[in-house]
């Protein structure tokens, strides 16, 4: 298994300009994550969705959408660059089943660092 | 609303000494609680967790135990190597697993 893979790696846009962050895994998880990570802050939840067509709003969504059409695929779109979106962007995948859903393991990808200039 | 509240660093130590990174939490219900590792240029990674109170996770040589009276997952290590300097992260869960809450991370450096 490749686990979860993002692209790109590293990314420099313009203000204003849009562009979509992709993220894939490849084991079978209903639960899917978007998550920032500034200095100083930790990591802040995005959006995130519990299986393919269900997607919401975490803790900072806005200037971000996501869809889920797939099991597979969760992608992040900026609609229109801002220098307040550099950050350091992971996706996360996890099981969603049994009766303590919320012990399971969030597996990350190994980020996007992205830079608005 | 859930928070976690951890030592900040950056804490730097020499090899072999003892390490504890102090976390505490606020949540509803009966979270689960997680130690999450970023090394250098990576994603995070789970390091150890436990679901309910007393339970005692471990994984590498590194532990943490939840205590439900003092709200606390703190961090130890008997003896760090060089190759334990990373990020370290506190988290919690509650209910739906997929509302991870982190801590700000602790940034360790282990010296020779």
């Amino acid at each position: 298994n490749a686990g979860v893979t993002q692209t790109p790696k590293f990314q420099v846009l313009k203000t204003g300009q849009s562009m979509t962050l992709q993220c894939a895994q490849d084991m079978n998880h209903e639960y899917m994550s978007w998550y920032r990570q500034d200095p100083g802050m930790g990591l802040r939840l995005i959006h995130y969705s519990v299986g393919a067509g269900i997607t919401d709003q975490g803790e900072v969504p806005n200037g971000y959408n996501v869809s889920r059409s797939t099991t597979e695929d969760f992608p992040l779109r900026l609609l229109s660059a801002a220098p307040s979106q550099t950050s350091v962007y992971f996706c996360a995948s996890s099981l969603r089943s049994g009766r303590w859903e919320s012990s399971y393991e969030q597996y990350f990808g190994p980020g996007t660092r992205l830079t608005v200039t | 609303g859930n928070s976690v509240t951890q030592m900040e660093g950056p804490v730097t130590l020499s090899e072999e000494a003892f390490l504890t990174i102090n976390c505490t939490y606020t949540a509803t219900g009966y979270p689960s609680l997680f130690w999450y590792v970023q090394y250098p240029g990576e994603g995070l990674q789970l390091l150890l967790k436990a679901t309910k109170a007393d339970d005692k996770g471990s994984n590498k040589g590194f532990e943490a135990t939840y205590r439900k009276e003092t709200t606390s997952f703190h961090l130890e290590k008997g003896s760090v190597q060089v190759s334990d300097s990373a990020v370290y992260f506190c988290a919690l869960s509650s209910g739906s697993n997929y509302k991870l809450t982190f801590g700000k991370g602790t940034l360790l450096t282990v010296n020779p």
